[in-house]
């Protein structure tokens, strides 16, 4: 298996655009997780789903953040609209136990 | 309040060299406590993953202890590589509603 895979692995925008991270989890896992790390804060959970269904989305910092998983292989965060402040690592993890990260998107926002 | 503490912030030891990085906690209901590795620029790596009943796991050279009455865990790394050079990562998981509470980490030096 090629392990979690996430795009795009950098992205660039300007305040107020949409942003769409996206993630595929390692088949066959139950559970996907989105993570955000920054310098200062450190990694942080900001939702995850098992079996495709949202179990606890209390980390999303605000309503400008969405998270989606439309099938057991594919999983959405947007922010929109994008402010400086959402500059971050966002990780994306899978697990059937053992949570495995992807390599994560480094997104700045000007 | 549910927390994790790591100490210490920040490490540097010399090659093959053995060191104990640190963790506390004041998280309950209890269900888990797991060790990561993260490389820079790289996610993190699940080191070991201990239950309430686990009081030790080994991971080849890193060694996880848990003393669930004090609420404290270490990571000791044996013969320190110059590969070890990441930051360390703990994280309690509460049981029920399944929060992660994650420490701000150890950053690891090993040096030549």
């Amino acid at each position: 298996d090629a392990g979690v895979i996430q795009s795009p692995r950098h992205e660039v925008t300007e305040m107020g655009q949409e942003v769409t991270l996206r993630c595929k989890p390692i088949s066959g896992h139950d559970y996907l997780f989105w993570y955000r790390q920054t310098m200062m804060r450190g990694l942080e959970l900001l939702i995850y789903f098992n079996n495709n269904v949202p179990i606890d989305d209390s980390g999303m910092p605000e309503d400008r953040f969405s998270a989606k998983m439309p099938n057991a292989s594919f999983s959405t965060l947007k922010i929109q609209p994008s402010e400086p402040r959402d500059s971050a690592v966002y990780f994306c993890a899978s697990s059937l136990g053992t949570q495995y990260f992807g390599p994560g998107t480094r997104l700045l926002v000007l | 309040k549910n927390q994790v503490e790591q100490s210490p912030q920040s490490l540097i030891i010399l090659e093959g060299k053995n060191c104990t990085l640190q963790c506390n906690y004041t998280v309950s209901p209890f269900s888990n406590l797991r060790w990561y590795k993260q490389d820079t620029g790289r996610g993190p790596v699940s080191l070991t993953i201990m239950t309430f009943s686990e009081n030790t796991k080994s991971n080849g050279r890193y060694t996880a202890t848990l003393d669930a009455d004090t609420k404290q865990s270490s990571l000791h790394i044996t013969a320190s590589q110059l590969s070890d050079s990441a930051s360390y990562i703990c994280v309690v998981t509460t049981s029920g509603t399944y929060k992660y509470i994650f420490g701000t980490g150890t950053r690891l030096k090993v040096l030549a």
